[in-house]
């Protein structure tokens, strides 16, 4: 039973480019998740798919931002123009409707923008 | 106000003592739940306990149990018998209510750190 993965683990990038994270699931799980965690901090809620159907967006989420689930499988979450206070630890969670509804983890992208 | 709030920046414990990481939460909803997760340096975020506000007994998962005391709006997280990999960082989270929102909303965390 494979668990959440993330893709790619570390991103450097210069302000201004654009940057795409992946992020692949537990295989069953319908529901998945992006938060940012920044140093010293909880994560912070960005948003949240239920299978293709993105529900639930944070004010976090600039225009900047946008997230995809095309086939209800993976997602991915992308940055346009970065910004140096994107720089951030990116992270995703699955989870299946069930007793608590428990959200599993992956690694994180760790962003950081020159 | 915050909703969750975690009023131990770092706390040690010695190897095999029992340790109690506080937490604190405000909702006004009756539904939620109340999770616990432990981030070791390696940065990712490992699932260990979950409590329902409904839930009649304290939860227990191996060495891990969740003090919840619900009129006083707190989850306390108590590890028994510490070990050396213990020492992390240790999140308590929240979730409110059964619609559609589903998100978590984190607490700053606590780091403990267990000494041999």
């Amino acid at each position: 039973d494979t668990g959440v993965s993330q893709d790619p683990r570390h991103k450097i990038t210069k302000r201004g480019q654009n940057v795409t994270f992946r992020c692949d699931p537990i295989s069953e799980h319908n529901r998945l998740y992006w938060y940012r965690q920044t140093l010293g901090q909880g994560p912070e809620f960005l948003t949240y798919f239920q299978n293709e159907a993105q529900l639930e967006k944070s004010r976090l989420l600039s225009d900047r931002f946008s997230a995809e689930r095309p086939k209800g499988s993976f997602s991915t979450l992308e940055i346009q123009r970065t910004e140096q206070g994107d720089s951030a630890m990116y992270l995703c969670a699955s989870s299946l409707a069930s007793r608590g509804d428990t959200q599993y983890f992956g690694p994180g992208t760790r962003l950081t923008v020159l | 106000a915050q909703k969750i709030t975690q009023t131990q920046p770092g706390m040690f414990v010695q190897e095999k003592e029992a340790v109690t990481l506080d937490c604190t939460y405000d909702t006004s909803d009756p539904s939620y739940g109340l999770f616990w997760y432990k981030q070791p340096s390696s940065g990712e975020m490992i699932f260990l306990i979950y409590q329902g506000s409904y839930d009649q007994q304290n939860a227990t998962e191996g060495r891990y149990s969740l003090n919840f005391q619900k009129a006083r709006k707190s989850a306390n997280l108590v590890i028994s018998a510490s070990q050396l990999g213990d020492s992390a960082m240790y999140f308590c989270a929240m979730r409110e209510g059964t619609g559609s929102a589903r998100q978590l909303t984190f607490g700053s965390g606590t780091q403990l750190t267990v000494l041999p």
